[in-house]
Protein backbone atom coordinates (compact mmCIF):
# COMPACT_ATOMS: atom_id res chain seq x y z
CA UNK A 1 0.00 0.00 0.00
CA UNK A 2 1.46 3.78 -0.19
CA UNK A 3 2.44 5.66 2.21
CA UNK A 4 2.92 9.18 3.10
CA UNK A 5 5.76 10.51 5.72
CA UNK A 6 5.95 13.45 7.20
CA UNK A 7 8.59 15.04 9.52
CA UNK A 8 6.75 14.57 13.73
CA UNK A 9 7.54 17.72 14.18
CA UNK A 10 8.62 21.08 13.14
CA UNK A 11 9.65 24.45 14.56
CA UNK A 12 9.67 28.22 13.36
CA UNK A 13 10.51 31.44 14.67
CA UNK A 14 7.69 34.16 14.27
CA UNK A 15 7.51 35.71 10.95
CA UNK A 16 9.65 33.45 9.19
CA UNK A 17 9.25 30.54 6.84
CA UNK A 18 8.05 26.90 7.59
CA UNK A 19 8.59 23.94 5.49
CA UNK A 20 6.82 20.97 6.22
CA UNK A 21 7.41 18.01 4.13
CA UNK A 22 5.50 14.77 2.89
CA UNK A 23 7.37 11.97 0.87
CA UNK A 24 6.17 9.30 -1.00
CA UNK A 25 7.20 7.09 -3.95
CA UNK A 26 6.88 9.57 -7.22
CA UNK A 27 4.53 11.48 -5.05
CA UNK A 28 5.10 14.23 -7.77
CA UNK A 29 2.85 11.80 -10.13
CA UNK A 30 -0.16 12.33 -7.44
CA UNK A 31 -2.20 15.23 -6.37
CA UNK A 32 -1.71 16.25 -2.49
CA UNK A 33 -3.62 18.01 -0.53
CA UNK A 34 -3.31 19.44 2.93
CA UNK A 35 -4.99 19.82 5.95
CA UNK A 36 -4.54 21.85 9.11
CA UNK A 37 -5.99 20.78 12.32
CA UNK A 38 -5.74 22.71 15.39
CA UNK A 39 -6.75 21.18 18.98
CA UNK A 40 -10.35 20.46 19.16
CA UNK A 41 -11.34 21.11 15.84
CA UNK A 42 -12.11 19.16 12.57
CA UNK A 43 -9.11 19.36 10.13
CA UNK A 44 -9.43 22.01 7.65
CA UNK A 45 -8.55 22.21 3.70
CA UNK A 46 -5.31 24.56 3.51
CA UNK A 47 -4.02 23.41 0.24
CA UNK A 48 -5.39 21.13 -2.83
CA UNK A 49 -4.28 19.18 -5.76
CA UNK A 50 0.04 20.58 -5.11
CA UNK A 51 -0.91 24.48 -4.67
CA UNK A 52 -4.36 25.64 -4.73
CA UNK A 53 -5.76 27.79 -1.86
CA UNK A 54 -9.44 27.70 -1.14
CA UNK A 55 -11.06 30.79 -0.02
CA UNK A 56 -10.56 32.22 2.64
CA UNK A 57 -7.09 30.57 3.10
CA UNK A 58 -4.62 33.18 3.76
CA UNK A 59 -1.73 33.55 0.72
CA UNK A 60 0.97 32.98 3.29
CA UNK A 61 0.37 29.24 2.82
CA UNK A 62 1.32 27.32 -0.65
CA UNK A 63 2.57 23.93 -2.08
CA UNK A 64 4.71 22.46 -4.42
CA UNK A 65 5.13 18.70 -5.42
CA UNK A 66 7.91 17.40 -7.40
CA UNK A 67 9.34 13.87 -7.35
CA UNK A 68 8.91 11.85 -4.25
CA UNK A 69 8.51 15.17 -2.14
CA UNK A 70 5.40 17.49 -1.69
CA UNK A 71 6.07 20.81 0.04
CA UNK A 72 3.52 23.18 2.49
CA UNK A 73 5.46 26.32 3.42
CA UNK A 74 3.76 28.66 5.50
CA UNK A 75 5.28 32.16 5.02
CA UNK A 76 5.54 34.90 7.86
CA UNK A 77 4.73 32.56 10.26
CA UNK A 78 2.10 33.32 12.98
CA UNK A 79 1.00 32.25 16.10
CA UNK A 80 -2.00 31.46 14.98
CA UNK A 81 -0.62 28.62 12.52
CA UNK A 82 0.15 26.54 15.24
CA UNK A 83 -1.62 23.22 14.69
CA UNK A 84 -0.95 19.66 13.32
CA UNK A 85 -0.57 19.52 9.56
CA UNK A 86 -1.24 16.15 7.29
CA UNK A 87 -0.87 16.07 3.87
CA UNK A 88 -3.03 13.44 2.38
CA UNK A 89 -3.43 11.48 -1.56
CA UNK A 90 -5.66 9.21 -3.04
CA UNK A 91 -4.77 5.82 -3.96
CA UNK A 92 -5.93 3.34 -6.29
CA UNK A 93 -5.78 0.61 -4.27
CA UNK A 94 -7.08 1.91 -0.61
CA UNK A 95 -8.80 5.21 -1.51
CA UNK A 96 -7.44 7.76 0.56
CA UNK A 97 -3.86 7.72 1.79
CA UNK A 98 -3.18 10.32 4.84
CA UNK A 99 0.77 11.23 6.26
CA UNK A 100 1.59 10.89 9.99
CA UNK A 101 0.85 14.48 10.59
CA UNK A 102 3.66 16.85 11.48
CA UNK A 103 2.98 19.45 14.79
CA UNK A 104 3.74 22.90 13.71
CA UNK A 105 5.48 25.20 16.64
CA UNK A 106 5.86 28.79 16.21
CA UNK A 107 8.42 30.13 18.60
CA UNK B 1 -24.10 25.51 2.10
CA UNK B 2 -22.91 22.65 2.48
CA UNK B 3 -22.71 21.00 5.77
CA UNK B 4 -22.10 17.61 7.68
CA UNK B 5 -24.01 17.13 10.76
CA UNK B 6 -22.67 14.32 13.15
CA UNK B 7 -24.59 12.63 16.00
CA UNK B 8 -23.12 13.55 19.48
CA UNK B 9 -20.92 11.49 22.02
CA UNK B 10 -21.43 8.34 22.90
CA UNK B 11 -20.09 6.39 25.64
CA UNK B 12 -20.16 2.80 25.69
CA UNK B 13 -19.28 -0.84 27.17
CA UNK B 14 -17.00 -2.75 26.07
CA UNK B 15 -19.43 -5.67 23.96
CA UNK B 16 -22.10 -2.86 23.15
CA UNK B 17 -23.35 -2.25 19.95
CA UNK B 18 -23.50 1.21 18.53
CA UNK B 19 -24.45 3.24 15.22
CA UNK B 20 -23.36 7.20 14.66
CA UNK B 21 -24.39 9.10 11.87
CA UNK B 22 -23.81 12.32 9.87
CA UNK B 23 -26.73 14.21 7.86
CA UNK B 24 -26.05 15.86 4.82
CA UNK B 25 -27.33 18.90 3.09
CA UNK B 26 -26.77 21.88 1.03
CA UNK B 27 -26.25 19.84 -1.62
CA UNK B 28 -27.66 16.48 -3.56
CA UNK B 29 -26.46 13.61 -0.96
CA UNK B 30 -26.47 11.31 -3.95
CA UNK B 31 -24.47 12.60 -5.96
CA UNK B 32 -21.22 12.40 -3.66
CA UNK B 33 -19.00 9.93 -1.69
CA UNK B 34 -19.24 9.65 2.19
CA UNK B 35 -16.25 8.50 3.65
CA UNK B 36 -15.39 8.25 7.50
CA UNK B 37 -12.37 8.98 9.35
CA UNK B 38 -10.77 7.68 12.68
CA UNK B 39 -8.55 9.83 14.88
CA UNK B 40 -7.39 7.84 18.28
CA UNK B 41 -6.67 10.24 21.28
CA UNK B 42 -3.15 11.84 20.36
CA UNK B 43 -2.99 10.73 16.75
CA UNK B 44 -3.06 11.00 13.23
CA UNK B 45 -5.98 10.33 10.95
CA UNK B 46 -6.79 7.19 9.32
CA UNK B 47 -8.87 6.37 6.53
CA UNK B 48 -11.82 3.82 7.38
CA UNK B 49 -14.10 3.65 4.17
CA UNK B 50 -16.54 5.29 2.12
CA UNK B 51 -20.05 4.55 0.43
CA UNK B 52 -21.68 6.32 -2.47
CA UNK B 53 -25.46 6.95 -1.44
CA UNK B 54 -26.61 6.72 -4.84
CA UNK B 55 -26.37 3.36 -5.28
CA UNK B 56 -24.88 2.25 -1.69
CA UNK B 57 -21.69 0.85 -3.25
CA UNK B 58 -19.22 0.67 -0.17
CA UNK B 59 -15.49 0.47 0.05
CA UNK B 60 -13.63 -0.01 3.52
CA UNK B 61 -9.79 0.21 4.26
CA UNK B 62 -7.92 -2.92 5.12
CA UNK B 63 -7.22 -2.18 8.02
CA UNK B 64 -11.53 -1.65 9.09
CA UNK B 65 -12.68 -4.29 7.14
CA UNK B 66 -14.86 -6.47 9.24
CA UNK B 67 -14.50 -4.14 11.98
CA UNK B 68 -16.73 -2.03 11.26
CA UNK B 69 -20.57 -1.14 9.01
CA UNK B 70 -20.77 1.81 6.55
CA UNK B 71 -24.10 2.52 5.29
CA UNK B 72 -26.55 5.29 4.17
CA UNK B 73 -30.31 5.77 4.44
CA UNK B 74 -30.21 8.93 1.08
CA UNK B 75 -34.38 9.29 2.10
CA UNK B 76 -32.71 11.27 5.03
CA UNK B 77 -30.02 12.29 3.26
CA UNK B 78 -27.90 10.23 6.11
CA UNK B 79 -24.84 7.96 6.55
CA UNK B 80 -23.82 5.30 9.37
CA UNK B 81 -21.03 4.22 10.99
CA UNK B 82 -21.73 0.97 13.18
CA UNK B 83 -19.75 -1.10 15.37
CA UNK B 84 -22.21 -4.40 16.89
CA UNK B 85 -19.52 -5.06 19.35
CA UNK B 86 -17.47 -2.34 21.02
CA UNK B 87 -13.64 -2.82 22.12
CA UNK B 88 -11.62 -0.06 24.40
CA UNK B 89 -9.33 0.20 21.22
CA UNK B 90 -12.42 1.76 19.51
CA UNK B 91 -12.35 4.98 21.54
CA UNK B 92 -11.95 7.96 18.92
CA UNK B 93 -13.18 10.94 17.82
CA UNK B 94 -14.75 9.56 14.38
CA UNK B 95 -15.30 12.32 11.69
CA UNK B 96 -17.13 11.73 8.25
CA UNK B 97 -16.32 13.56 5.38
CA UNK B 98 -17.08 14.34 1.62
CA UNK B 99 -14.98 14.19 -0.97
CA UNK B 100 -14.89 15.99 -4.36
CA UNK B 101 -12.87 13.93 -6.42
CA UNK B 102 -9.31 13.24 -4.36
CA UNK B 103 -10.18 16.25 -2.06
CA UNK B 104 -12.05 15.83 1.50
CA UNK B 105 -13.37 19.47 0.98
CA UNK B 106 -16.13 19.03 3.46
CA UNK B 107 -15.89 17.65 6.86
CA UNK B 108 -17.93 17.29 9.67
CA UNK B 109 -17.54 18.36 13.27
CA UNK B 110 -17.04 14.72 14.44
CA UNK B 111 -18.32 12.08 16.95
CA UNK B 112 -16.23 11.38 20.06
CA UNK B 113 -16.88 7.66 21.08
CA UNK B 114 -15.39 6.70 24.34
CA UNK B 115 -15.41 2.57 25.10
CA UNK B 116 -14.80 2.08 28.89
CA UNK B 117 -15.93 -0.59 31.42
Amino acid sequence: SYELTQPLSVSVALGQTARITCGGNNIGSKNVHWYQQKPGQAPVLVIYRDSNRPSGIPERFSGSNSGNTATLTISRAQAGDEADYYCQVWDSSTDVVFGGGTKLTVL
Amino acid sequence: EVQLVQSGAEVKKPGESLKISCKGSGYSFTSYWIGWVRQMPGKGLEWMGIIYPGDSDTRYSPSFQGQVTISADKSISTAYLQWSSLKASDTAMYYCVRPSVTTLDYWGQGTLVTVSS
